[in-house]
């Protein structure tokens, strides 16, 4: 199955900073979702994005639908510890999802 | 409204035993999914139900695994006999919404160490 390129792999930054990660495609998607999974617990739902160029806030997290419709990128900003995880892109095209290898993020306070 | 719901959370069993997971989705949800998370990776599709319709099972390793979602509400996913390399977090997940609106809600997994 297809996956989706996620950068970077790993972040490690200060509390306060702001974060920005972002998935890649080839192929072109009409949705795009991003997930937190903390250990041990299934991925939680924090954005889902459906049209192209849409920009979408939930608290201090922002993702935005690429015009070319391949990408899309997730922004935290003033980071907290309890933003610790991996997040995880989702991209839909046929009639599945295909998920990004995953951005592990460790805050440091 | 209640969750994706999953059991067992954990799972070990030597290789060549059988397992079986069960997970009930979110009611109303049509859509049912079975995902394999392996350590370090990002989930991977293993089957999709329509009610009780396969939708599809492509990337499903049908030689030794099996789904199957009767009445078209809770599923149980099958693995016989298991291999060391099964070992991973298999995720359900149910979909919501119509049109172009519809996203994923994850259950909480169960993990398989298979030794």
């Amino acid at each position: 199955g297809q996956q989706l390129n996620q950068s970077p792999q790993s972040m490690f930054i200060q509390e306060g900073e702001d974060v920005s990660m972002n998935c890649t495609s080839s192929s072109i998607f009409n949705t795009w979702l991003w997930y937190k999974q903390d250990p041990g617990e299934g991925p939680v739902l924090l954005i889902a994005l459906y049209k192209a160029g849409e920009l979408t806030s939930n608290g201090r997290l922002t993702a935005q639908f690429g015009i070319t419709r391949k990408d899309s990128f997730l922004n935290i900003s003033a980071s907290i510890p309890s933003d610790v995880g991996i997040y995880f892109c989702a991209g839909h095209g046929g009639n599945q999802f295909y998920f990004g290898t995953g951005t592990s993020l460790t805050v440091i306070p | 409204e209640a969750g994706v719901a999953q059991s067992p959370r954990y799972k070990i069993i030597e290789k060549r035993q059988s397992v079986a997971f069960w997970c009930n989705p979110i009611s109303g949800h049509a859509t049912l999914y079975w995902y394999q998370q392996i350590l370090g990776q990002g989930p991977k599709l293993l089957i999709q139900f329509q009610n009780n319709g396969v939708v599809d099972d492509s990337q499903l390793p049908k030689d030794r695994f099996s789904a199957e979602r009767l009445k078209g509400v809770d599923s149980t996913l099958k693995i016989q006999p298991a291999k060391l390399e099964d070992s991973a977090v298999y995720l359900c997940a149910s979909s919501w919404g119509s049109g172009s609106n519809y996203g994923y809600t994850f259950g909480s997994g169960t993990r398989l160490t298979v030794v």
